[in-house]
């Protein structure tokens, strides 16, 4: 069964930083690319970031380029977003969220998300 | 940047069709993905690449792509169904989705 299990959410203040961790199972991490999707209050879905299965390919939406960094460790089957200089406008619940394939496909499996909320 | 375009809302009589439309320029020439997503839940693939259902997806669930829209069809609605639905593309490395559409069943 394919798992992923997000942690590292909370509450942070405009300016700071906060690291985002995605623990998956059930399937082979290295195959599939991996992604971050959040949802903020009262808003659509939006893609965040995206990371191939090689980590060769990586992607950003425009609102996060400069202040988000994604990475992936395939021995761990881990996914991390390194989110600086974080903004009000940044709060959202956070998805982890596996591509069916190595590159950029559909989403077919999400966790079950993680709260990220900036304010002061 | 590439824009989806989705109606707010759209209201279906129990056991009839619904079509939910995304819009965007040319979008038959891409893959189109849709989402449910049930309140305090996750989003959940039901139509992949225009037309295919992930395991697990009633046949009730269709998709076609062509020109400047995409097409989510629900047939013989029910309950159940009621939800967002948001539909996905890939544009130069960016993942970008629709605005989103509430369906209710009546």
């Amino acid at each position: 069964e394919v798992q992923l299990v997000e942690s590292g959410g909370g509450l942070v203040e405009p300016g700071r930083s906060l690291r985002l961790s995605c623990a998956a199972s059930g399937f082979a991490f290295d195959e599939h690319a991996m992604h971050w999707v959040r949802h903020a209050p009262g808003k659509g879905l939006e893609w965040v970031s995206g990371i191939s299965s090689n980590s060769g390919d990586i992607n950003y939406a425009d609102s996060v380029k400069g202040r988000f960094t994604i990475s992936r460790d395939n021995a761990k089957k881990s996914l991390y977003l390194q989110m600086n200089s974080l903004r009000t406008d940044d709060t959202a619940l956070y998805y982890c969220a596996k591509d069916a394939s190595r590159d950029y496909g559909s989403f077919d499996y999400w966790g079950q998300g993680s709260l990220v909320t900036v304010s002061s | 940047s590439y824009g989806l375009t989705q109606p707010l809302s759209v209201s279906v009589a129990l056991g009839q069709t619904a079509r939910i439309t995304c819009g965007g320029n040319n979008i038959g020439s891409k893959n189109v993905h849709w989402y449910q997503q049930k309140p305090g839940q996750a989003p959940v693939l039901v139509i992949y690449r225009d037309y295919n259902r992930p395991s697990g997806i009633p046949e009730r669930f269709s998709g076609s792509n062509s020109g400047n829209t995409a097409t989510l069809t629900i047939n013989r609605a029910q309950a159940g169904d009621e939800a967002d639905y948001f539909c996905q593309v890939w544009d130069n490395d960016t993942g970008v989705f629709g605005t989103g559409t509430k369906v209710t069943v009546l």
